[in-house]
C-alpha cells in the first residue's frame, strides 16, 4: 500500500516561529502536494512538486515556501508563523503530471498546526 | 477561477438510509475525484471519475460532464460512512486541483 507519513500530527508554535512540516511518501511518486484545509474552506493548493528541485505555487502561496530534494521528501515552510496560519495541513502524492484513471492522489493523515 | 459547489453542506442519516451528494462545477473539467475524509482527518479516493458511471459496492458516482455535475450516491448507509465527502476537479491536467467544501455525513445508528 502507498504511504504518505507526515513528520507530526500536532504542533504548537509560537508567532514568528520557523516552522518546518515533513512529508514522505514511499512509492516513488513524481508529484507530491501541499494542502490546507480550514473548516468551511474545503482543501485549498498550497503548492505542488512535479520533480525534485521542482515546485509550481497553488492557489494560497503566500507565507509559504517549499523544499523538495529528494523525490520522496516534501517540506512545508512556514518561514515566520502567524496566528492565520493556524489550520490543518495536508500532504499528498501521486504518479504522473495531472489525474488520469488509475493515478489515484494519496493522502497522509494531517498535520494540526497552532499558532499562539 | 473554477468553482465547484457541493450540496448538501450537511446531512444526518439513519443507518439503512439512502442519500445523493452533488457536486456543480462552473466550468469544463479533464478530470473529477471523490473523497472520502473520515473522522480522524484521513482522506480515501473513492472515485475517479471525469464521466460516466461507476459502481463500488455501496457507492455509486455519475458525472455528467456537459451540464457539469457529479453524483454519489451511498446506498444502505453505515455509521462507517460519517465524514466528509469531497469533489474535486483538475481542468488541465497540469496538477492544480481545486476542492469542493465538502458534505459532512452524520450516520447514526
Amino acid at each position: 500500500d502507498v504511504k504518505v507519513t507526515q513528520s507530526s500530527r500536532y504542533l504548537v508554535k509560537r508567532t514568528g516561529e520557523k516552522v518546518f512540516l515533513e512529508c514522505v511518501q514511499d512509492m516513488d511518486h513524481e508529484n507530491m502536494f501541499w494542502y490546507r484545509q480550514d473548516p468551511g474552506l474545503g482543501l485549498r493548493l498550497i503548492y505542488f512538486s512535479y520533480d525534485v528541485k521542482m515546485k509550481e505555487k497553488g492557489d494560497i502561496p503566500e507565507g509559504y515556501s517549499v523544499s523538495r530534494e529528494k523525490k520522496e521528501r516534501f517540506s512545508l515552510i512556514l518561514e515566520s508563523a502567524s496566528t492565520n496560519q493556524t489550520s490543518m495541513y495536508l500532504c499528498a502524492s501521486s504518479y504522473g503530471l495531472g489525474w488520469a484513471a488509475g493515478n489515484t492522489i494519496y493522502f497522509g493523515e494531517g498535520s494540526w498546526l497552532t499558532v499562539v | 477561477g473554477i468553482q465547484v459547489e457541493q450540496s448538501p453542506p450537511d446531512l444526518i442519516l439513519q443507518e439503512g438510509a439512502n442519500s445523493t451528494l452533488r457536486c456543480n462545477f462552473s466550468d469544463s473539467v479533464n478530470n473529477l475525484q471523490w473523497f472520502h475524509q473520515n473522522p480522524w482527518g484521513q482522506l480515501i479516493n473513492l472515485f475517479y471519475i471525469p464521466s460516466g458511471t461507476k459502481q463500488n459496492g455501496r457507492l455509486s458516482a455519475t458525472t455528467v460532464a456537459t451540464e457539469r455535475y457529479s453524483l454519489l450516491y451511498i446506498s444502505s448507509s453505515q455509521t462507517t460512512d460519517s465524514g466528509v465527502y469531497f469533489c474535486a476537479v483538475e481542468q488541465n491536467n497540469a496538477g492544480k486541483s481545486t476542492f469542493g467544501d465538502g458534505t459532512t455525513l452524520t450516520v447514526k445508528p
